[in-house]
């Protein structure tokens, strides 16, 4: 998988909109970029996914810049239950693996 | 967590015991990951599965560690005689196809005394 950064850490305040970015300047034609979060000791849950087109669900919206070379996830109201480590990942079609970097370590505050 | 099972929970061994830890994916799932995940640090791939055949190993030390997905029955994770630096939680996932949304279990935390 191509290399993702992100911060290592993030502050928000409750109920205000969170912009995580990542850039991915080596992605390929063919990678998709998901996110996952990790909440305090559990197993990481699916958050987004795209491949060009901005998306969005009911957990967040993902903006994926024309050049794809960034993406910034989009909590659009923060909740203390948001606080989680958010990992940006990039999956080729014809790659097998799913390689975690270190994430972004949100705080939300009250 | 859509289904992925994983135990047991929380596991002890002691130095040079067999550590055998299981992971039922979502049903008619048939692609399984296992990570491994030490104390404050990220998550490390680990070996990538898919029924009864192993796709990537890349990120598995080369010995006392193995893994399988049976055609019948849960994934396995083994690792024998383990050493105190083998304490870790070690997490599952599936997903029914290779570029689609993974589910994770709630993982193992294994502790080696």
């Amino acid at each position: 998988d191509a290399k993702t950064t992100q911060p290592n850490s993030m502050e928000s305040n409750e109920e205000e909109p969170v912009h995580l970015p990542c850039n991915h300047s080596t992605i390929s034609g063919t990678d998709y970029i998901h996110w996952y979060r990790q909440l305090p000791s559990q197993g990481p849950e699916y958050v987004i996914h795209g491949l060009t087109s901005n998306v969005n669900n009911r957990m967040a919206s993902l903006a994926i810049a024309e050049d794809r070379k960034s993406s910034t996830l989009i909590l659009h109201r923060a909740t203390l239950r948001d606080a989680a480590v958010y990992y940006c990942i990039l999956r080729a079609n014809n790659n097998n693996d799913m390689r975690f970097g270190a994430g972004t370590r949100l705080t939300v505050k009250p | 967590n859509a289904g992925v099972m994983q135990n047991p929970r929380h596991l002890v061994r002691r130095r040079g015991q067999e550590a055998r830890l299981r992971c039922s994916p979502v049903k008619g799932h048939s692609h399984v990951y296992w990570y491994r995940q030490l104390p404050e640090e990220g998550l490390k791939f680990m070996v990538y599965l898919q029924k009864e055949n192993i796709i990537d190993e890349s990120g598995m030390p080369k010995e006392r560690f193995s893994a399988e997905f049976p055609k019948e029955g849960p994934s396995i994770l083994r690792i024998q005689q383990v050493v105190r630096g083998d304490s870790a939680a070690y997490f599952c996932a599936s997903s029914p196809e290779r570029n689609t949304e993974a589910f994770f279990g709630q993982g193992t935390r294994l502790t080696v005394v």
